[in-house]
């Protein structure tokens, strides 16, 4: 295991609903991370925190609202999604934000598999 | 933009075999990842590449970066079945965010 866990594992909702996936990382870091992971698709960069404060957000409808209470914990609130938002949504962390050091290696958690319907 | 491209996107393998992956990517960096995923499970780290010319090796797996051609490769020795996975690499930037660029991912089939 990674020290990054997500919860839930799998998820299935309707358009008009609203869920939250959580990510807790048990590694001391003190940035993370949310991905997206389509089919056939590379995973795409979603939000970043460091210190739990948001220092990139790549683009993201604002059906997608990230929260980061804490530098262990990061929440991606999810409501009136599409059908093509149904993706596997992976939580990362590493221990600083400047890219280009080994101390920044991002650790991934299990993820979340969403199905939108 | 910096963009990142595999290939090939599949390879299907018989045991014994060697093969590689490769990775290039579109301006200049420093730093190069590969990751393995396998069905339904979280990306593992297996090689963190930090400079020009840099070769890491972990069992039948070898990776190597060259910054000047902006290639990375993946060499696979005597290829077993425990190695079917999808391989990817990513590229990040020295000085910007820590934000990895991933490549399509290569999807490898090892079989018996």
């Amino acid at each position: 295991e990674t020290g990054v866990t997500q919860t839930p594992r799998h998820l299935v909702m309707g358009m008009t609903n609203k869920k939250s996936l959580k990510c807790e990382q048990h590694l001391g870091h003190n940035a993370m991370y949310w991905y997206k992971q389509s089919a056939k698709k590379p995973l795409e960069l979603m939000f970043v925190y460091s210190l739990e404060e948001r220092v990139e957000n790549n683009s993201v409808p604002s059906r997608f609202s990230p929260e980061c209470p804490n530098s262990s914990h990061l929440f991606l609130h999810l409501h009136t999604l599409q059908p093509e938002d149904s993706a596997l949504y992976l939580c990362a962390s590493s221990q600083g934000i400047l890219g280009g050091t080994v101390d920044n290696e991002q650790f991934f958690g299990p993820g979340t598999r969403l199905t939108v319907l | 933009e910096l963009k990142v491209e595999q290939n090939p996107l599949f390879l299907s393998m018989q045991e014994g075999k060697n093969y590689t992956i490769y990775c290039n990517y579109s301006t200049t960096s420093d730093r190069l990842y590969w990751y393995r995923q396998d069905p339904g499970k979280s990306l593992e780290s297996l090689f963190v590449l930090l400079s020009n010319g840099a070769v890491k090796q972990e069992g039948r797996l070898m990776a190597s970066l060259d910054t000047k051609a902006r290639l990375s490769t993946l060499h696979i020795t005597a290829a077993v079945h425990d190695l079917s996975a999808t391989y990817f690499c990513a590229v990040d930037q020295l000085g910007a965010t820590n934000k990895l660029i991933f490549g399509t991912g290569t999807l490898l089939a090892v079989q018996p």
